[in-house]
């Protein structure tokens, strides 16, 4: 039984790049979210995929974010333009639709904006 | 006023006390309510979720939700170094699914 995995752990970027993140969710569970901490703060929600559906985003979301879950299976999370602001842990969790719908987060990855 | 408030502490307390963390929200409509440890450059760590009103036990640990009151709290029992991290509250809205996090209280338990 794996957890949640995601790839890679660490990404330093130049600004103005893009990069793509991983997030590999626990196996049965169809519920995947995206989160972002930076330090000393709580996540705070981004998107959340049911199966393949994108199903909520956050205002925090802006046009240069985008994720996907083509298959209901993996998901990815694409930051286009980086800028210095977007430096943070990124973090995904999975859940399974259930009465309890717990959520539980992967490694994270770190990403800094040079 | 932020949605889900916390003490950012530090909370200091000697080991083999007891450990109280605190946590006030502010949707009344809130359904879920979890605790997560997160220990410095890791990724938060389920510890226990409550739904209903009055105190959830497991092992060492105690929830104790007041929906009326708005407030959460987490009891550490008999606590170790090991428990030394910070502790974030979080809140499941009505109708979402998406968690709300407070900033966290950082525990420390000195030996």
């Amino acid at each position: 039984d794996t957890g949640v995995s995601q790839n890679p752990r660490h990404k330093i970027t130049k600004r103005g790049q893009n990069v793509t993140f991983r997030c590999d969710p626990i196996s049965e569970h169809n519920r995947l979210y995206w989160y972002r901490q930076t330090l000393g703060q709580g996540p705070e929600f981004l998107t959340y995929f049911q199966n393949e559906a994108q199903l909520e985003k956050s205002r925090l979301l802006s046009d240069r974010f985008s994720a996907e879950r083509p298959k209901g299976s993996f998901s990815t999370l694409e930051i286009q333009r980086t800028e210095q602001g977007d430096s943070a842990m990124y973090l995904c969790a999975s859940s399974l639709e259930s009465s309890t719908d717990t959520q539980y987060f992967g490694p994270g990855t770190r990403l800094t904006v040079l | 006023q932020k949605e889900v408030e916390q003490n950012s502490g530090p909370l200091s307390v000697p080991e083999g006390a007891i450990a109280s963390l605190n946590c006030t929200y502010s949707d009344r409509g809130s359904q879920s309510f979890f605790w997560y440890r997160q220990y410095s450059g890791k990724s938060p760590e389920l510890i226990m979720f409550i739904y209903s009103n009055g105190d959830k036990e497991d092992g060492r640990f105690t929830a104790q939700l007041n929906k009326a009151s708005q407030y959460v709290s987490l009891l550490i029992r008999d606590s170790q170094p090991s428990d030394s991290a910070t502790y974030l509250c979080a809140v499941e809205g009505a109708g979402r699914r998406a968690l709300t996090f407070g900033s966290g209280t950082r525990l420390q338990v000195q030996p």
